[in-house]
């Protein structure tokens, strides 16, 4: 089962533009929610969190909002700049029994950015 | 380079050998897993070490899969008698526990994995 999905493989923004990446989970014991950006041939680099409690979080060009009720996240990106081009995954926590959390998170299938100059 | 690092980048075995990567967290991490990443899919979360301690496994790894982390160092992923199935990126990850435990995960240029 895929407790985290990204419905749109692919989003082509014109240089400039907002480009807005969507995410929705199922698992209601997600408490912290990142997206991570990978180039090809490199490993995930985390871009921005945000922790359920909160809707949302801003980083220079970076937003993301999260809607718990319709169990949904997003990322903003303004303005977009080629160099932003990649895959972009949602990834999410869970919290265990008893409240601890190991970090182990549960990763989307990935969107794949592309900003055109 | 203080980043997390993985040995080989590349590896291409054939089906029923055994394959052994490492990977090399930040050395103040104490936290490390290993995930594995299939084309058009995201990493999917194969074990976690806390120290030396390997506090969970998914039920992805097989017995065929074992992970070591002596010391709380350097961690290794051995695969046996390896699968086509087993082809795949490799990606090894660390983060550091600390209050609040929402350190993100810092990931290495992964270990791709072709069997033939």
């Amino acid at each position: 089962d895929q407790q985290v999905k990204q419905n749109s493989p692919s989003l082509s923004v014109q240089e400039g533009r907002i480009s807005i990446l969507n995410c929705d989970y199922t698992n209601s014991m997600f408490d912290y929610f990142l997206w991570y950006k990978k180039y090809p041939a490199e490993g995930p680099t985390f871009l921005i969190s945000i922790s359920s409690i909160k809707d949302k979080n801003e980083d220079g060009r970076f937003t993301v909002f999260l809607n718990k009720s319709a169990k949904h996240l997003s990322l903003h990106i303004v303005p977009s700049q080629p160099g932003d081009s990649a895959v972009y995954f949602c990834a999410a926590r869970d919290v265990k029994a008893g409240g601890t959390s190991y970090g182990k998170l549960t990763f989307g299938q990935g969107t794949i950015l592309t900003v055109h100059p | 380079d203080t980043g997390v690092s993985q040995d080989p980048r590349h590896k291409i075995t054939k089906r029923g050998q055994n394959v052994t990567f490492r990977c090399d967290p930040i050395s103040e991490h104490n936290r490390l897993y290993w995930y594995r990443q299939t084309l058009g899919q995201g990493p999917e979360f194969l074990t976690y070490f806390q120290n030396e301690a390997q506090l969970e496994k998914s039920r992805l790894l097989s017995d065929r899969f074992s992970a070591e982390r002596p010391k709380g160092s350097f961690s290794t992923l051995e695969i046996q008698r390896t699968e086509q199935g087993d082809s795949a990126m490799y990606l090894c990850a660390s983060s550091l526990r600390r209050p609040g435990d929402n350190s993100p995960l810092h990931f290495g240029n992964g270990t791709r994995l072709t069997v033939t």
